[in-house]
């Protein structure tokens, strides 16, 4: 069945690169998503790879995918405190880019 | 623009009762999605509206239903309610086609049930 599996923690130190990694089963998704979410907030949007893409950069972050593999990565440089949260790894399965399968969630500590 | 909105944002009924949450929309996106997220199953689909109609539907029992109006708002309703319950209810707007379907989420309904 469908599934996405994350690792569930991750700790790094401040200025160092942080690598979110995730694996999907579906391989017809179409967009792959990197969602980020505080404590006592919903999720907000950090970024998104089309499945034809191998890498997708926006400021702090990279998103690398090896869809043979189907594995998706997230990269944020310079990982400041401000970045701990909880990073999920969604995928869709419909040309709609809704009903998303998420991973558990990958929490990031940072510390100073 | 105003972000999605939930309402309430927390609540407290005991088991057996019924439970009906609200989500505005960002305006202008016509779907409306819903997830349940538990510490033990994570975040879950339970359904999705567009144009009023529901679109997907997750794999939950009857108990949770939900709606749409034509000014986009959606209601979701779980009936019986159990202890398993429990959980934050997320929406997420969207427009709803084409591009790459970005989820704009409201900050959720925290529903406990005793």
């Amino acid at each position: 069945g469908e599934d996405v599996e994350q690792s569930l923690f991750l700790s790094v130190r401040e200025g160092d690169s942080s690598v979110i990694n995730c694996t999907y089963t579906d391989s017809s998704s179409t967009y792959l998503y990197w969602y980020k979410q505080e404590p006592g907030a919903g999720l907000q949007l950090l970024t998104y790879i089309f499945s034809n893409m191998d890498m997708k950069q926006d400021q702090r972050l990279t998103v690398l995918l090896n869809k043979k593999d189907k594995h998706l990565s997230l990269r944020i440089a310079d990982t400041q405190t401000g970045d701990s949260a909880i990073y999920f790894c969604a995928e869709s399965p419909n040309q709609a880019g809704t009903a998303l399968i998420f991973g558990k969630g990958t929490t990031l500590s940072v510390s100073s | 623009k105003a972000g999605v909105t939930q309402t309430p944002r927390y609540l407290i009924k005991t088991r057996g009762q019924q439970v009906t949450l609200s989500c505005s929309p960002i305006s202008g996106h016509r779907s409306v999605s819903w997830y349940q997220q538990t510490p033990g199953q994570g975040l879950q689909f339970l359904f999705e509206y567009f144009s009023e109609t529901q679109r997907n539907k997750g794999n939950f029992p009857g108990r949770f239903s939900g709606r749409q109006f034509s000014n986009s708002r959606s209601e979701m309703n779980v009936s019986t309610l159990e202890l398993g319950d429990s959980a934050l209810y997320l929406c997420a707007s969207s427009p709803g086609q084409g591009g790459a379907g970005e989820l704009f989420f409201g900050e959720g309904s925290r529903l406990t049930v005793l």
